[in-house]
């Protein structure tokens, strides 16, 4: 069974705040896929990043970027140079590689104040 | 390249009616998966479907069923509505399976009373 933990329920930053985002996952699985995705007040789910169980690498994109360790079974998103307009739901999921669905954490509401 | 759509946005039923909701994929994905989010949770899987045949099952009763068309559009059913059906129903296209980026739709956001 997938299991994913957002432990941070809000977050709330003053603009230009770096923020980082939890993601625990439990998973017996060898091979599988961690997701971030973010939902801002429209409701559309949006994705940003899909990472493999055998990257370990650490990826930067503008100022998105994602930490994974697979020895803590950790996914952390940081924003760098927060903004308002990144005031959403963040919400980590993991797939297994044969699985067929996104086993969704409860997310983590991040507000932005200027 | 267009993206994940639904219809309808807002949708008001009654407990114990029966509602369908549409769904069509991005161009070229040949998966739909159905999620419905709670309130302040995270997105539950329904279920997927690939060409046209039910690929997985989440935990939810067989009142909730579905059809996927040879475009790859989908339709997600419900029977019998109840209280607890009151939802953002979102709709995700893919390429094949959950190991996949899915693509997801603005949702439906349904209210049963």
């Amino acid at each position: 069974a997938q299991k994913v933990t957002q432990a941070q329920t809000e977050i709330s930053v003053v603009e230009k705040e770096d923020v980082t985002l939890d993601c625990v996952y439990e998973t017996r699985d060898t091979t599988y896929y961690l997701f971030w995705y973010k939902q801002p007040p429209s409701g559309e789910l949006v994705f940003l990043i899909r990472r493999n169980s055998f990257d370990e690498q650490n990826e930067i994109s503008g100022r998105y970027s994602w930490n994974f360790q697979k020895s803590t079974s950790s996914f952390n998103f940081t924003i760098t140079a927060s903004q308002v307009v990144d005031s959403a739901v963040y919400f980590c999921a993991l797939s297994a590689s044969y699985d067929y669905k996104l086993s969704f954490g409860a997310g983590t509401t991040v507000t932005v104040r200027a | 390249e267009t993206g994940v759509t639904q219809s309808p946005t807002h949708l008001i039923k009654t407990r114990g009616q029966q509602v369908t909701l549409r769904c069509s994929s991005q161009s070229g994905h040949n998966t739909v998966s159905w999620y419905q989010q709670a309130l302040g949770q995270g997105p539950q899987f329904i279920f997927q479907y690939y060409r046209e045949e039910e690929n997985g099952r989440g935990n939810f009763p067989p009142r909730f069923s579905g059809l996927q068309f040879p475009n790859y559009s989908s339709e997600l059913n419900v029977n019998a509505l109840e209280l607890d059906d009151s939802a953002l129903y979102l709709c995700a296209s893919s390429l094949q399976g959950g190991s996949y980026e899915q693509y997801f739709g603005p949702g439906t956001r349904l209210t049963v009373t």
